[in-house]
């Protein structure tokens, strides 16, 4: 079975332009969260959707916004980028949102250069 | 809020020597706490993980216990190898399961 999958693997944008990045989760995962790292830290958490639905935000700003489909794949989209943007951006699915010991499976990331 | 907090790296050891990362969280209620590995070149995969008091994770020689009186999930092995070297992600999941917080990370070096 695939893996967690992401694209594109690295991007490079300017100032003010908008991204949009994608997810595509295990088979079966419902849920899909969302993590910014930068280099150096530890993954920040963004967003977490489950059946299509927001059910989790951490502390990013409205430039950040995201969606998941029926199909349970994701987007993440950031616009008015910022030269602070620059991260690895991970997509992580698990089975469900309603364990807190749900295992997550974390894809390759994708890596947003701001210039 | 709930946080987690890993000792600053890198940490650097001869092959066979044993590992301590210290890791420590600050959390309400009960929550999970996990330990994740970062090979180079690879994405973030679970090492193991604990979703009790005294609860004692274990994996690939690895081992962690969940203290809740002292608020800490310290990782151990006894006896590192080379292949060890990677950056190691303490991370804690609260009530809700929705939110997976993780320390700042822990690299470490294995000479042979």
């Amino acid at each position: 079975d695939a893996g967690v999958t992401q694209s594109p693997t690295h991007l490079i944008k300017t100032r003010g332009q908008h991204v949009t990045l994608r997810c595509s989760p295990i088979s079966g995962h419902k849920s899909v969260s969302w993590y910014q790292q930068v280099l150096g830290q530890g993954p920040q958490f963004i967003f977490q959707y489950y059946e299509k639905e927001e059910r989790g935000r951490g502390n990013f700003p409205d430039r950040f916004s995201a969606r998941q489909f029926p199909n349970y794949s994701s987007e993440l989209n950031v616009n008015a980028l910022l030269l602070g943007d620059s991260a690895l951006y991970l997509c992580a699915s698990s089975l469900n949102r309603q364990e807190r010991s749900n295992e997550q499976f974390f894809g390759p990331g994708t890596r947003l250069t701001v210039l | 809020g709930n946080s987690v907090t890993q000792m600053e790296g890198p940490v650097t050891l001869s092959e066979e020597a044993f590992l301590t990362i210290n890791c420590t969280y600050t959390a309400t209620g009960y929550p999970s706490l996990f330990w994740y590995v970062q090979y180079p070149g690879e994405g973030l995969q679970l090492l193991l993980k604990a979703t009790k008091a005294d609860d004692k994770g274990s994996n690939k020689g690895f081992e962690a216990t969940y203290r809740k009186e002292t608020t800490s999930f310290h990782l151990e092995k006894g006896s590192v190898q080379v292949s060890d070297s990677a950056v190691y992600f303490c991370a804690l999941s609260d009530r809700g399961g929705f939110k997976t917080i993780f320390g700042a990370g822990t690299r470490l070096f294995v000479k042979a």
